[in-house]
């Protein structure tokens, strides 16, 4: 079983739309669960962290963990022709090289038509 | 402030030739990784550094070597291109005590 499985879409929606990204992972041992969005031929940027269970809000962007279920989401509201780009999440345990270990899912693309 | 620069941002190598991939980060940031992303794959950890001087390997290190002479500048090493290195090649910094990883625009390369 991989550590972090996520689905790679792609995923189109209309404008507007309420937009729901999954990852589930396999070593409970994740502590940071991060966002990164990418857009075509650019490096990711962070887009939300989180550390452990509960809810992050940040504008549109709400991102959700349930480490009981090791299920992490990442929900996009008012989605906008501007949000289309691959959705990457990413986790790390402080045990196991922190941060400099990232393991990331495979990506989900988006695009959000007009 | 350019945060992390990368060069060059493409190249087409022959097997066996040897290459360096030039990262540079303005940001002051302590620590840097260098990644490949790979359709289907993801991004995969090759090499990161925690400061000047260490280095230690990531998920897939093998072919590649790095050296942290300063803060700024973290090259990657190609020794003998393969084709199984044809990828897009990221290089991440961060500061000490945060989680946020600041990516660079990518190299991509092509062993033929």
């Amino acid at each position: 079983q991989k550590e972090v499985e996520q689905d790679p879409g792609p995923l189109s929606v209309p404008e507007g739309a309420i937009v729901s990204l999954n990852c589930t992972y396999s070593n409970s041992a994740f502590q940071y669960f991060m966002w990164y969005r990418q857009y075509s031929r650019k490096g990711p940027e962070l887009l939300m962290y989180t550390y452990s269970s509960g809810n992050k809000e940040d504008g549109r962007f709400t991102a959700q963990v349930d480490k009981s279920s090791k299920y992490i989401s990442l929900f996009i509201r008012d989605s906008q022709p501007s949000d289309s780009a691959t959705y990457l999440c990413a986790m790390s345990s402080p045990y196991q090289g922190g941060s400099e270990k990232l393991v990331f899912g495979k990506g989900t693309k988006l695009t959000v038509n007009p | 402030n350019a945060g992390v620069t990368q060069t060059p941002k493409f190249q087409v190598l022959k097997t066996g030739q040897s290459m360096t991939l030039q990262c540079a980060q303005d940001m002051n940031h302590e620590y840097m990784s260098w990644y490949r992303q790979d359709p289907g794959m993801g991004l995969r950890l090759i090499h990161y550094s925690v400061g000047a001087g260490i280095t230690d390997q990531g998920e897939v290190p093998n072919g590649y070597n790095v050296s942290r002479s300063t803060t700024e500048d973290f090259p990657l090493r190609l020794l003998s291109a393969a084709p199984s290195q044809t990828s897009v090649y990221f290089c991440a910094s961060r500061r000490a005590g945060s989680d946020a990883q600041y990516f660079g625009p990518g190299t991509r390369l092509t062993v033929t």
